[in-house]
């Protein structure tokens, strides 16, 4: 099946710690983007990525980082930096026209 | 910047139609997307639709574009229960790599 997986479904963390959070898409697709939604909220963008070794920060990048090694994979780490990380991350990826997301990673801080 | 803006709730009853609007300001937009969200998940594309149309229709879903006023709007036909969900709407003014600007969402409750 062709998709976008996203890896845990649901994360814990101690404060001052960093994850990472796993995306994975066997789409084709050249451009992925992290976005972060906060409940009642809407997405808010924090990185995309349009190629291999390329990214470019969204509107709250502060706090994350990412990587892009291979077109499959677009991994983002929530750093201690980050004051309020917890919220739902959604991974996306792009082809020409449509916009398709993964299913999601809910990151909770205790 | 972008901006797209939507109301926050809609009430209907099952068997219904429902419509849910949306306004963007970017005049260059090129590509508007409704996404539907179930509690949980992630985001689901319903249908888009190219700036140079007026409207769209698939099955149960229509999608109207006012070029002119920067408004977009989605009706869902029947409105069953399973409908229920969040609606965002989303804008992008090119296709492949930019990015995608969405709205607040708009949570549709269906009463049966």
């Amino acid at each position: 099946d062709g998709g976008i997986t996203q890896s845990p479904k649901y994360l814990f963390r101690k404060e001052g710690q960093n994850v990472t959070l796993s995306c994975e898409q066997n789409l084709n697709h050249d451009a992925m983007y992290w976005y972060r939604q906060d409940p009642g909220q809407g997405l808010r963008l924090i990185y995309y990525s349009q190629i291999v070794n390329d990214f470019q920060k969204g509107d709250i990048a502060e706090g994350y980082s990412v990587s892009r090694e291979k077109k499959e994979s677009f991994p983002l780490t929530v750093t201690s930096a980050q004051k309020n990380p917890t919220a739902f991350y959604l991974c996306a990826s792009r082809g020409w026209d449509e916009q398709f997301f993964g299913p999601g990673t809910r990151l909770t801080v205790l | 910047g972008e901006d797209v803006e939507q109301s926050l709730f809609l009430s209907v009853r099952e068997g219904d139609s429902s419509v849910i609007n949306c306004t963007y300001t970017d005049s260059s937009s090129t590509y508007l997307y409704w996404y539907k969200q179930e509690p949980g998940a992630g985001l689901q594309l319903l249908t888009y639709i190219f700036s140079n149309m007026d409207m769209k229709q698939d099955q149960r879903l229509t999608v109207l574009l006012n070029k002119k006023d920067k408004h977009l709007s989605l009706r869902i036909a029947d409105t069953q229960t399973g409908d229920s969900a969040i609606y965002f709407c989303a804008e992008s003014d090119s296709g492949g790599y930019q990015k995608v600007t969405f709205g607040t969402g708009t949570k549709l409750q269906v009463i049966p």
